[in-house]
């Protein structure tokens, strides 16, 4: 079975301060993929990065970054130097790429950034 | 536009009625999805087809879902005899295919059932 276990229900920083949300996974497949998605108040869902389970370099994308460690289930995602337009729900979600696409997401961590 | 398209985006629905739920994929996309999305919570999914065939509908909660793609482009969600647990955000999402394709989804369908 496929589960995406997100801890940290919600999260409060102040702007500019650096904030990393968990995320671990369980999965009995060999070959993965991993996903960021980012829903601000207006519902939509937007697409964060995706990483291959072989694929284990971290990624940094502007003031975003993200860790992989296959060690212990986990890829979590760091907002370095954060602003108020961060703030928005965030999912971590897996899908198995032997199977159709089917995205199994976590529960998803609310982050405030606060001015 | 260029992105998945969903219609409408809010209904109320009063208690027993039917509703359809319309989504139009980003053109060439193969597979469609549809999550459900309660309040507070992760979307969860409810069925999954590749063009007109629909592949996966373990997630649909009951009977009075059902989900067609007739032409493999446009999908329509249908809720018959609507009932209060209904009312949430009802996503739909696109992508080319296999292989962890990245999928895009729409701004979602909010239905609330009175």
């Amino acid at each position: 079975a496929q589960k995406v276990t997100q801890a940290q229900t919600e999260i409060s920083v102040v702007e500019k301060e650096d904030v990393t949300l968990d995320c671990v996974y369980e999965t009995r497949d060999t070959t993965y993929y991993l996903f960021w998605y980012k829903q601000p108040p207006s519902g939509e869902l937007v697409f964060l990065i995706r990483r291959n389970s072989f694929d284990e370099q971290n990624e940094i994308s502007g003031r975003y970054s993200w860790n992989f460690q296959k060690s212990t289930s986990s890829f979590n995602f760091t907002i370095t130097a954060s602003q108020v337009v961060d703030s928005a729900v965030y999912f971590c979600a897996l899908s198995a790429s032997n199977r159709d696409d089917k995205i199994i997401f976590g529960k998803g961590t609310r982050l405030h950034i606060l001015p | 536009g260029a992105g998945v398209s969903q219609s409408p985006r809010y209904k109320v629905a009063k208690r027993g009625q039917d509703v359809a739920l319309r989504c139009d994929p980003i053109s060439g996309h193969v597979s469609l999805f549809w999550y459900q999305q309660a309040l507070g919570q992760g979307p969860e999914f409810l069925t999954y087809f590749q063009n007109e065939a629909q592949l996966d509908k373990s997630g649909l909660p009951s009977d009075r879902f059902f989900a067609e793609r007739p032409e493999g482009s446009v999908s329509t969600l249908k809720i018959q005899r609507t009932q209060q647990e209904d009312s949430a955000v009802y996503l739909c999402a696109s992508s080319f295919g296999r292989d962890g394709n990245t999928i895009y989804f729409g701004e979602g369908s909010w239905l609330t059932v009175v």
